[in-house]
């Protein structure tokens, strides 16, 4: 079965680095979107992916952050210079449609769990 | 604000111990909600999508529903295999079309 992929599992990153968490959405997919889920706290939405362009944000996504669909298979979130804060898995997922049905829900990839320190 | 709230945050089970979670939501404009599983270190999985009040939905020992204010996640007979954190999201529409909103999630253990 088709599965959303994230690379690496684990990122270990002193704060004030850049850090770019890797992604591969199911192939026919076209949203894609970033959550992030800090140890014993809900999993929240970052940003979603259309076209090219950022269709939604929360008010997280900020200017520290950035995503990118370099070419026809990656998904990358960016982190500019992380900060403390910032440590947290990260949960990469896309869905075929914009309307999701039963039939079309959102896939979750494992995560990369991002350490700063 | 928009809230989902999931209960109880754990419940443990013996292995055939039918019981229900909870997932109540304070939103104005539902268009889904969602029922994940999430296994340690893993992903959420994907389990069901309810739409409207009164909807049902069944997989294996799991069934889903909807009221207007809630869902439920029935669990039958439940096998050690079925231990997870259930979560419950929800779509809202409006602006925020794409988001789903989660619930922290209720820890189940099913012991042998």
């Amino acid at each position: 079965e088709p599965e959303v992929t994230q690379t690496p599992s684990h990122q270990v990153t002193q704060m004030g680095q850049e850090v770019i968490l890797r992604c591969v959405p199911i192939s026919n997919h076209l949203y894609f979107y970033w959550y992030r889920q800090i140890l014993g706290q809900k999993v929240e939405f970052l940003v979603s992916f259309y076209n090219n362009e950022i269709s939604e944000k929360s008010e997280i996504f900020d200017d520290q952050f950035s995503v990118e669909r370099p070419d026809g298979s990656n998904f990358t979130l960016k982190i500019r210079s992380t900060k403390l804060e910032d440590s947290a898995m990260y949960f990469c997922a896309s869905s075929e449609r914009f309307w999701l049905t039963s039939n079309q829900p959102q896939h979750f990839g494992d995560g990369t769990r991002l350490s700063i320190l | 604000e928009d809230q989902v709230t999931q209960s109880p945050e754990a419940l443990r089970l013996q292995e055939g111990e039918s019981s229900s979670l909870n997932c109540s939501y304070t939103v104005s404009g539902l268009r889904g909600l969602f029922w994940y599983r999430q296994d340690p270190g893993k992903g959420p999985e994907f389990l069901f999508t309810l739409y409207s009040a009164g909807e049902e939905k069944e997989k294996e020992r799991l069934k889903a529903t909807l009221t207007k204010k809630e869902s439920f996640l029935h669990i039958t007979a439940p096998k050690p295999e079925d231990s997870a954190t259930y979560l419950c999201a929800v779509r809202l529409s409006g602006g925020s079309n794409y988001k789903l909103t989660f619930g922290k999630g209720t820890l189940l253990t099913v012991n042998p």
